[in-house]
């Protein structure tokens, strides 16, 4: 069974400390990992997708990287505005599966000014 | 690009009524469209697939007469909770793919209230 861990559930920093914000995975062959954000009460929003190890994408003040095991999503100097609930995703290779993501719960984060 | 609308936001009805959520991605065509629900302060938990013109998959546990999923076009997915009780109050969520390793782009979400 594929699972996502995300870590830490909860990240409280000041506006302009960079952090950065891991996602364990466990999964027979990867097709995709994906980063969303979300807002309260809205749906998520696409961030990135990261398709092998070693793999890094950026946006903004976000940069995702990839390892075999985890994925890591660098902010960095966030502002009140990146504060939301980051969540990562697995996608398995091959099977029937349509695409179908394995979520972890999310770590909620709030920056202040 | 890749928008997806999902409509109505917020239902409020009472017991015994059914209630149907459309899920329209705007600007691509959706070879698969997905329904969530999320609980309070929890993450997505996937209640079923589907792909155009084909029936619904749906996760387990989750009954498919309850919730009834119809896929009739690229673009359009619909679910209609049948005479839904207050346990069925939710936050439910689509999402569509357009196929191959593309992402899955999110709706708002329904914000289901059974009184």
């Amino acid at each position: 069974e594929d699972q996502v861990t995300q870590s830490p559930e909860a990240l409280r920093l000041q506006e302009g400390e960079s952090s950065s914000l891991n996602c364990s995975y466990t999964v027979s062959g990867l097709r995709g990992l994906f980063w969303y954000r979300q807002d309260p009460g809205k749906g998520p929003e696409f961030l990135f997708t990261l398709y092998s190890a070693g793999e890094e994408k950026e946006k903004e003040r976000l940069k995702a990287t990839l390892t075999k095991k985890e994925s890591f999503l660098h902010i960095t100097a966030p502002k009140p505005e990146d504060s939301a609930t980051y969540l990562c995703a697995v996608q398995r290779a091959g099977g029937t599966s349509y695409g179908k993501l394995t979520f972890g719960q999310g770590t909620i984060l709030t920056v202040h000014p | 690009g890749a928008v997806v609308s999902q409509h109505p936001s917020r239902v409020i009805c009472k017991s015994g009524t059914s209630v149907k959520i459309e899920c329209r991605s705007l600007d691509f065509q959706a070879t698969t469209m997905f329904w969530y629900r999320q609980f309070p302060k929890q993450s997505l938990m996937l209640m079923a697939t589907s792909n155009e013109g084909s029936k619904a998959t749906y996760e387990q546990g989750v009954e498919k007469d309850k919730f009834l999923i119809n896929h009739a076009s690229l673009t359009l997915s619909t679910l209609t909770v049948t005479s839904a009780h207050p346990e069925d109050s939710s936050f439910y969520i689509c999402s569509a793919r357009q196929g191959g390793d593309q992402p899955q782009h999110f709706g708002d979400g329904t914000r289901l209230s059974i009184l």
